[in-house]
């Protein structure tokens, strides 16, 4: 079964604080993608990363960051010194065929 | 480029009603979707294509139809709307090396939110 389970609902945190949201995926393909979209209150899709699954190697982008582990089929994000401006939904996916199967999404609530 | 839009933005259908969601996109991209959200649920597939005349389900397409007569243009029609269809409709559509096995990141258009009574 193609599954991505974000088992933290909601997460509050204090601005400046480090946050990290997880996402564990389930596959049985050799070859698949996983995406991190952001999804602020304005409503729209934001696309934010996209990982191979045979490029294990950490991305660092800004305060942005991802932890991608096959060994525990894990594509964990984390965002350095928060800041307001990051409350949103994060959803994770997988990448199987063409089709986006998603996490149900992370609401992270910034406060100042 | 305008990227992926959708119309309307906002609709009332009473049980029963028959309506349209209109999405196009001007990048030339050989794949589109739709997708609807309902809260904690993340976004599902409803019906997706991989070119113009071909069309496939996704994970929820009982109510729904599409076509996809060209590049641009993916609509989705609700043949008699219920209650159940009450979500937020996200369009989206990608540039797929589908041969290559590479898959891009899906571009979404705004939405639509669909109330049905």
């Amino acid at each position: 079964a193609q599954k991505v389970t974000q088992a933290q609902t909601e997460i509050s945190v204090v601005e400046k604080e480090d946050v990290t949201l997880d996402c564990v995926y389930e596959t049985r393909d050799t070859t698949y993608y996983l995406f991190w979209y952001k999804q602020p209150p304005s409503g729209e899709l934001v696309f934010l990363i996209r990982r191979n699954s045979f490029d294990e190697q950490n991305e660092i982008s800004g305060r942005y960051s991802w932890n991608f582990q096959k060994s525990t089929s894990s594509f964990n994000f984390t965002i350095t010194a928060s800041q307001v401006v990051d409350s949103a939904v994060y959803f994770c996916a997988l990448n199987r065929g063409g089709k986006l199967i998603f996490g149900q999404g992370t609401e992270l609530s910034v406060k100042p | 480029n305008a990227g992926v839009t959708q119309t309307p933005k906002f609709q009332v259908l009473k049980t029963g009603q028959s309506m349209t969601l209109q999405c196009a996109q001007d990048m030339n991209h050989e794949y589109m979707s739709w997708y609807r959200q309902d809260p904690g649920m993340g976004l599902r597939l409803i019906h997706y294509s991989v070119g113009a005349g071909i069309t496939d389900q996704g994970e929820v397409p009982n109510g729904y139809n599409v076509s996809r007569s060209t590049t641009e243009d993916f609509p989705l029609r609700l043949l008699s709307a219920a209650p159940s269809q009450t979500s937020v409709y996200f369009c989206a559509s990608s540039y797929s090396k589908a041969a290559q096995g590479s898959y891009n990141e899906q571009f979404f258009g705004p939405g639509t939110r669909l109330t049905v009574l």
